[in-house]
């Protein structure tokens, strides 16, 4: 499998809904990122995930955690977000220290 | 500082026309340059990366370490080369180990008309 997958593909969420994006990826890679992509702009990074720990978070909002619960999984857990956090989220892989990374197709979240 | 930058938000071309899509960097150390498209409704994807050195879908891209330049070519464009195309740079920090990192520039909107 060499592809990074994303779960849901769509969600709409209200400000006071506790949601979660899942990311999955079997390429045996030990880096997992989240990046934020507002339309028509680059993706922003959030987080970054090496080894299962958290290696560096970008000043996110706290209403934005992340979690790796193992080597393959990655998740970010949604809590009280605003209208302007709606984007495209989107997941990458690498190989730690690798500069390649492999995309997801992204979870397009609107929060009302 | 490092930063990415790509000049042209909109590059509009006829089909069979060349291509250059720019991109200059900063960075202080030996970065990594790429380059990313993203179709419409598909997933960002690798196009090229600089130490690879070879030629996808006929676009290539030389760095100019000189000019600290990673630009796009194509000789003839196609009209499925319409995409937003998204010029990076990977390099190394540090946060109490070594982690890298994707600097993505603004990002160029190719539209080739038929």
């Amino acid at each position: 499998d060499t592809e990074v997958t994303q779960t849901p593909k769509h969600l709409v969420m209200g400000m006071t809904n506790k949601k979660s994006l899942k990311c999955e990826q079997h390429m045996g890679h030990r880096a997992m990122y989240w990046y934020k992509q507002k339309a028509k702009k680059p993706p922003e990074l959030m987080f970054v995930y090496s080894y299962e720990k958290l290696s560096i978070n970008e000043s996110v909002p706290s209403r934005f955690s992340p979690e790796c619960p193992n080597s393959s999984l990655l998740n970010l857990h949604l809590h009280a977000l605003q209208p302007e956090d709606s984007a495209l989220y989107l997941c990458a892989s690498s190989q730690v220290l690798a500069h390649e990374q492999f995309f997801g197709p992204g979870t397009r979240l609107t929060v009302l | 500082a490092q930063r990415v930058t790509q000049p042209e938000k909109l590059l509009s071309v006829f089909k069979g026309a060349p291509v250059e899509l720019k991109c200059n960097y900063s960075y202080s150390g030996s970065p990594e340059l790429f380059w990313y498209v993203q179709y419409s409704r598909q997933r960002l994807q690798l196009l090229l990366r600089h130490i690879s050195r070879e030629s996808i879908k006929g676009f290539t891209a030389d760095l100019n370490k000189g000019e600290t330049s990673f630009h796009l070519k194509k000789p003839f464009a196609q009209e499925e080369d319409s995409a937003m195309y998204y010029c990076a740079l990977s390099g190394r920090w540090r946060y109490g180990g070594a982690t890298n990192k994707l600097i993505f520039g603004t990002g160029t909107l190719l539209a080739v008309q038929p």
